[in-house]
C-alpha cells in the first residue's frame, strides 16, 4: 500500500497569511505515460463529508476558490491557502489514487491564530 | 445535480452484519460508466477506503477488508449497498458513500461524497 503522511499535523495561521500543508507519499504517484501526479486534495469541515478542492495534484475543482493551490510532483506535494479566511478552518487531507488501495493522508488541521 | 444518501442500521452488534444503502439521485447508477464506493472515518480520525462497485456488479475492495466486504447495485431502484460481517468495535466509523470520479476508473478520486452515517458497534 502507498503511506500517505501529512505535516504539521495541525497548524495555526492568522488571517489574511498564507498556510501550507504538506503531504508525502511512500512511492511515487506520478504515472510516466501521462506524466500525471494522482493526488487529490480534499477539505472537511465538522460534521460535513470532504470536499474536493484538487485533483492531478495542481488541478482546482470549478467553484474552488483560486486562493487554494495545489503543488508538487513524484512523491511530495503541497497545497497552499494564500490568504487564510475564516471559512478555511477545517481538516484538509490529501489521497492517492495511484493504485489500489487508494489512501488518503492523515489529516492536517487548520485553525485561526 | 447528482446526491447520495446512505441509510442503514446504525446500531450493530459484535459480530453481526453491517448493512448500508446509499440511495443516487439527480443520475443514473448505470449512466456514465462511474465506480460507485464507499469510505469510512471513525471518530476523529482519518478516512479510509472500503471499495467501488461499478453497474454491473464488478467490485474492488481494499483487501484488508476484503474477506468481510461485500458490494452489490440495485440498478432499479438506483441504488448501491456495502454489507461488512463480523464486525468489532473497530469498525464503529461514519461510512460515506461516494462516487468515483474518473468514468470506468478504479483508481481515481471521489465527488460527490453523501452525508455520511455514524455506525456504532455496540452490545
Amino acid at each position: 500500500d502507498i503511506v500517505m503522511t501529512q505535516s504539521p499535523d495541525s497548524l495555526a495561521v492568522s488571517l489574511g497569511e498564507r498556510a501550507t500543508i504538506n503531504c508525502k507519499s511512500s512511492l511515487s504517484v506520478l504515472y510516466s505515460s501521462n506524466r500525471k501526479n494522482y493526488l487529490a486534495w480534499y477539505q472537511q469541515k465538522p460534521g460535513q463529508p470532504p470536499k474536493l478542492l484538487i485533483f492531478w495534484a495542481s488541478s482546482r475543482e470549478s467553484g474552488v476558490p483560486d486562493r487554494f493551490s495545489g503543488s508538487g510532483s513524484g512523491t511530495d506535494f503541497t497545497l497552499t491557502i494564500s490568504s487564510l479566511q475564516a471559512e478555511d478552518v477545517a481538516v484538509y487531507y490529501c489521497q492517492q489514487y495511484y493504485t489500489t488501495p487508494l489512501t488518503f493522508g492523515g489529516g492536517t488541521k487548520v485553525e485561526i491564530k | 445535480q447528482l446526491q447520495l444518501q446512505g441509510s442503514g442500521s446504525r446500531l450493530v452488534k459484535p459480530s453481526q452484519t453491517l448493512s448500508l444503502t446509499c440511495t443516487v439521485s439527480g443520475g443514473s447508477i448505470s449512466s456514465g460508466g462511474y465506480f460507485w464506493s464507499w469510505i469510512r472515518q471513525p471518530p476523529g480520525k482519518g478516512l479510509e477506503w472500503i471499495g467501488h462497485v461499478y453497474h454491473t456488479g464488478d467490485t474492488y475492495y481494499n483487501p484488508t477488508l476484503k474477506s468481510r466486504v461485500t458490494m452489490s447495485v440495485d440498478r432499479s431502484k438506483n441504488q448501491f449497498s456495502l454489507e461488512m460481517s463480523s464486525v468489532t468495535a473497530s469498525d464503529t466509523a461514519i461510512y460515506y458513500c461516494a462516487r468515483a470520479r474518473i468514468p470506468g476508473a478504479e483508481r481515481t478520486w471521489f465527488d460527490p461524497w453523501g452525508q455520511g452515517i455514524l455506525v456504532t458497534v455496540s452490545s
